[in-house]
């Protein structure tokens, strides 16, 4: 079973809306991290935003912040007021608590989002 | 501060070589980890290292190994290539690596193709 599912493999949305990327994600261990990074066609992986298992409130960082519902094991990304710049794929990924520290990274097969004027 | 750093960008190799990576984290930064990008499966990790040891490995086959410098510094090799080595290498720098909560800082990879 995948461990992390991201649903929307593509999304076309207009400048200056508000985007939802959706991300589930499967683990029984009960301290986790989910993070979200977004790949520019240059390549590099950015880092965007992080929300902790035990976390009470949804993060925010700038214009983006995660929906967090730990019930439904869901950590959605949303961007407020799109930009162009914004175009490009977005990963959700989870890192998880081993014996001796914290595993990799376990991503999505990502979300590529194209922002139109 | 600067980045994650890894050279070269782009290499072209074929069937039957070996290749070497390197990656420079950011300064004061002790862990570094790997990542295979490919179009079909996706990110995958590959392994970690902190303070000149290996602490954790994904799962690739043994032609796959790395290291790490006394200075952080980081390099991969990948012997006997083949054709489906073809992928985006990504290196990923922290603090120390070992909490949850820790975020992986990347560079822009090195493109290795092989023929």
């Amino acid at each position: 079973a995948q461990k992390i599912t991201q649903t929307q493999p593509g999304m076309f949305v207009q400048e200056k809306e508000a985007v939802t990327l959706d991300c589930t994600y499967d683990t029984s261990d009960p301290s986790y991290g989910l993070f979200w990074y977004k790949q520019p066609s240059s390549g590099e992986m950015i880092f965007l935003i992080y929300q902790g298992s035990y976390d009470q409130q949804n993060a925010t960082e700038g214009r983006y912040s995660l929906n967090f519902q730990k019930a439904r094991k869901s950590a959605n990304l949303v961007i407020s007021a799109s930009q162009l710049g914004d175009s490009a794929m977005y990963f959700c990924a989870m890192r998880e608590r081993t014996g001796g520290g914290a595993d990799g990274l376990t991503f999505g097969k990502g979300t590529h989002l194209i922002i139109q004027p | 501060k600067a980045g994650v750093t890894q050279t070269p960008r782009y290499l072209i190799k074929t069937r039957g070589q070996q290749v070497t990576l390197s990656c420079s984290p950011i300064s004061g930064h002790r862990s570094v980890s790997w990542y295979q990008q490919t179009p079909g499966q996706g990110l995958q990790f590959l392994f970690e290292y902190f303070s000149e040891t290996q602490r954790n490995k994904g799962n690739f086959p043994g032609r796959f190994s790395g290291r790490q410098f006394s200075n952080s510094r980081s390099e991969m090799n990948v012997s006997t290539l083949e054709l489906g080595d073809s992928a985006l290498y990504l290196c990923a720098s922290s603090l120390a690596g070992g909490a949850t909560n820790e975020k992986l800082f990347f560079g822009s990879g090195t493109q290795l193709s092989v023929l």
